[in-house]
């Protein structure tokens, strides 16, 4: 078991370019969540998948924010025309989930991608 | 709505004294909860959970018990050590949905 894995770590990039990150998941996790945190703040949440098809999404995430899950396995967040606002933490987690057994999931973090705008 | 309130930081505590971080949430129904754990420039690691009522979630000495009576999550270390110094995140995950809800974090500073 690898863990979550995240990718880039940081990345600094200036107002108005697009930027995309990846998560892996912990292999045969058939959900995977995207959440931001900033500064001295919990994480939110921003989106999740199950398996390739996503499921709910957070107002947070504007029609700047994608993220897709081809194949049900990694998962990519692009953010189009980067804003200040946008800097934060980037956290992808994931879960294993089958029928009724809800009350036992548990999210697994990956390290993060820390975004600077400038 | 849905919410976690947690206790205020930082905390500053010295080797081997007791620690407890309050924890208390709003939400309808029977959540799961969490405690995970963020070292400086990482990301979040589960500490402990306990899915339901009067359940007790314990790792590495830290414990935590479900208390629906309260709507509390309260965590507990009888003996803290410098390596425990980090921020502290309690969270949820609501009875229906998916979305965990977190705390603002408490920060924990343990001096040898």
């Amino acid at each position: 078991d690898t863990g979550v894995s995240q990718n880039p770590r940081h990345k600094i990039t200036k107002r108005g370019q697009n930027v995309t990150f990846r998560c892996d998941p912990i292999s045969e996790h058939n959900r995977l969540y995207w959440y931001r945190q900033t500064l001295g703040q919990g994480p939110e949440f921003l989106t999740y998948f199950q398996n390739e098809a996503q499921l709910e999404k957070s107002r947070l995430l504007s029609d700047r924010f994608s993220a897709e899950r081809p194949k049900g396995s990694f998962s990519t967040l692009e953010i189009q025309r980067t804003e200040q606002g946008d800097s934060a933490m980037y956290l992808c987690a994931s879960s294993a989930i089958a029928g009724r057994s809800r009350r036992q999931e548990t999210q697994y973090f990956g390290p993060g991608t820390r975004l600077l705008v400038l | 709505g849905n919410s976690v309130t947690q206790m205020e930081g930082p905390v500053t505590l010295s080797e081997e004294a007791f620690l407890t971080i309050n924890c208390t949430y709003t939400a309808t129904g029977y959540p799961s909860l969490f405690w995970y754990v963020q070292y400086p420039g990482e990301g979040l690691q589960l500490l402990l959970k306990a899915t339901k009522a009067d359940d007790k979630g314990s790792n590495k000495g830290f414990e935590a018990t479900y208390r629906k009576e309260t709507t509390s999550f309260h965590l507990e270390k009888g003996s803290v050590q410098v390596s425990d110094s980090a921020v502290y995140f309690c969270a949820f995950l609501p009875t229906s949905g998916s979305r965990l809800t977190f705390g603002e974090g408490t920060q924990l500073t343990v001096n040898p």
